[in-house]
């Protein structure tokens, strides 16, 4: 079974502050997705990294998959109150025939 | 082109009734999958569809079944509603094979719909 554990579950900060979210597995994965979901809605898709040691920018987010592509990491850079959320990382391996899913952070960005 | 879409987004069933939740997913993705929410336990899959066949099943009781149309359409139908039953289910839906590569990012991406609310009272 493959696990994907996402830390911290909870963090609370002040808009300004930056933070990161963090993803780990055991397992190598081909891909990683990570998502955002507000409450009540679906989880909307941030970015996908397939590439070992890859980084992506999007504007504040900065995402980073690990070298063996067994962990990933969410950066966030002067986070705002419209980043709150439930962050969730997925990752795909083909042997598995389906996405993993994390457990997610749920983050809160206060004014 | 349009995105997954669920319906209804929300319902309330009363305890020992069954349930049908329908998706529809992006033109062109055969392959669609079915995910349970709840506070306490994330995201569970249920199972996952590909060409009309179920391909993939989570830890689910037989309660919980669904089929897949040839449109590529879906739907999950739950009998014998319990109160634990409560949760949002998503749909998702992506352009890959299960246990297979699509050969592209996006392909092997899954994109998931805004959900149905389902409250059994």
């Amino acid at each position: 079974t493959q696990l994907l554990e996402q830390s911290p579950q909870f963090l609370s900060i002040q808009e300004g502050e930056n933070l990161t979210v963090y993803c780990n597995s055991s397992s190598v994965f081909s891909s990683l997705q990570w998502y955002r979901q507000e409450p009540g809605e679906g989880p909307v898709l941030l970015v996908t990294v397939v590439t070992g040691g890859e980084v992506k920018k999007l504007k504040r987010l900065t995402f980073q998959f690990g070298d063996a592509r067994k962990d990933s990491s969410l950066h966030i850079t002067a986070a705002q109150t419209g980043d709150t959320g439930l962050y969730l990382c997925a990752g795909r391996n083909t042997n598995a025939g389906k996405s993993t899913f994390g457990d997610g952070t749920t983050l809160t960005v206060k004014p | 082109k349009a995105g997954v879409t669920q319906t209804p987004r929300y319902l309330i069933k009363t305890r020992g009734q069954q349930v049908t939740l329908s998706c529809s997913p992006i033109s062109g993705h055969r392959s669609v999958s079915w995910y349970q929410q709840t506070p306490g336990q994330g995201l569970q899959f249920l199972f996952e569809y590909f060409s009309e066949t179920q391909r993939n099943k989570g830890n689910f009781p037989g309660r919980f079944s669904g089929r897949q149309f040839s449109n590529s359409r879906s739907e999950m139908n739950v009998s014998t509603l319990e109160l634990g039953d409560s949760a949002l289910y998503l749909c998702a839906s992506s352009f890959a094979e299960p246990f297979r590569d699509s050969g592209s990012i996006s392909g092997n991406t899954i994109y998931f719909g805004e959900g149905s609310w389902l409250t059994v009272v």
